[in-house]
């Protein structure tokens, strides 16, 4: 059974401090690594996607990725009230198959 | 189209009535997937389209749900019978190059059942 685990929050941070949000995945063999932002009552938003061991960075979003702990994370910086909303990890097993989801992080910015 | 189109953006049914829910993806995306999330859920995975191969299945959680995608385009998720507990957000997405760069989700029909 193929899992993506994630602590359910809330995670609460001051604003303009550093949010950190981790995810770990169970399929060793697994190919592509997602972010996704999910405001209530909204669909699922792509901010983030990593292949490779290492940091990417987009503005104030980093995606960190370590294959060998089967780790992923996500870091906010300079975090805003309009980051609060739950972030989705998901994990793409192998090329061509559906993507996982794991449960989701509530982050609440506190201004 | 600009995005993912969804439609009915709210349904509420009678328990036992069949209910169609339509997708139609971002024109020239080959791929189209179909999950739900219960409040305060995650994703779960429904049925998943790639081109003109079969599709796959595996998440469809009873037999009186079924979807097909006519021309390889448009979706439709069909519930037979619906029960109190298929009461749920149902999401579609579409993606270009088989999920393997993320999903774009449509806005999801929000599905009641009393």
């Amino acid at each position: 059974q193929k899992e993506v685990e994630q602590n359910s929050g809330p995670l609460s941070v001051p604003e303009g401090a550093i949010a950190s949000l981790n995810c770990t995945y169970s399929d060793r063999g697994s190919q592509s690594f997602f972010w996704y932002r999910q405001y209530s009552g909204k669909s699922p938003e792509l901010i983030m996607f990593i292949y490779s061991n290492g940091d990417k960075e987009d503005g104030r979003f980093t995606a960190q990725l370590n294959k060998a702990s089967q780790y992923v994370s996500l870091l906010i910086r300079d975090s805003q009230p309009s980051d609060s909303a739950t972030y989705l990890c998901a994990v793409n097993p192998r090329r061509d198959d559906k993507i996982i989801f794991g449960k989701g992080t509530r982050l609440h910015i506190l201004p | 189209g600009a995005g993912v189109s969804q439609s009915p953006s709210n349904k509420v049914t009678e328990k036992g009535k069949d209910v169609e829910l339509r997708c139609d993806p971002i024109s020239g995306h080959t791929a189209l997937y179909w999950y739900r999330q219960s409040l305060g859920q995650g994703l779960e995975f429904l049925i998943y389209f790639q081109g003109n191969s079969a599709p796959d299945k595996s998440g469809l959680p009873s037999d009186r749900f079924s979807a097909e995608r006519t021309g390889g385009s448009v979706s439709t998720l069909t519930i037979q019978r619906t029960q109190q507990e298929d009461s749920a957000v149902y999401l579609c997405a579409s993606s270009q190059h088989q999920g393997n760069d993320g999903y774009t989700f449509g806005s999801g029909t929000r599905l009641t059942v009393v």
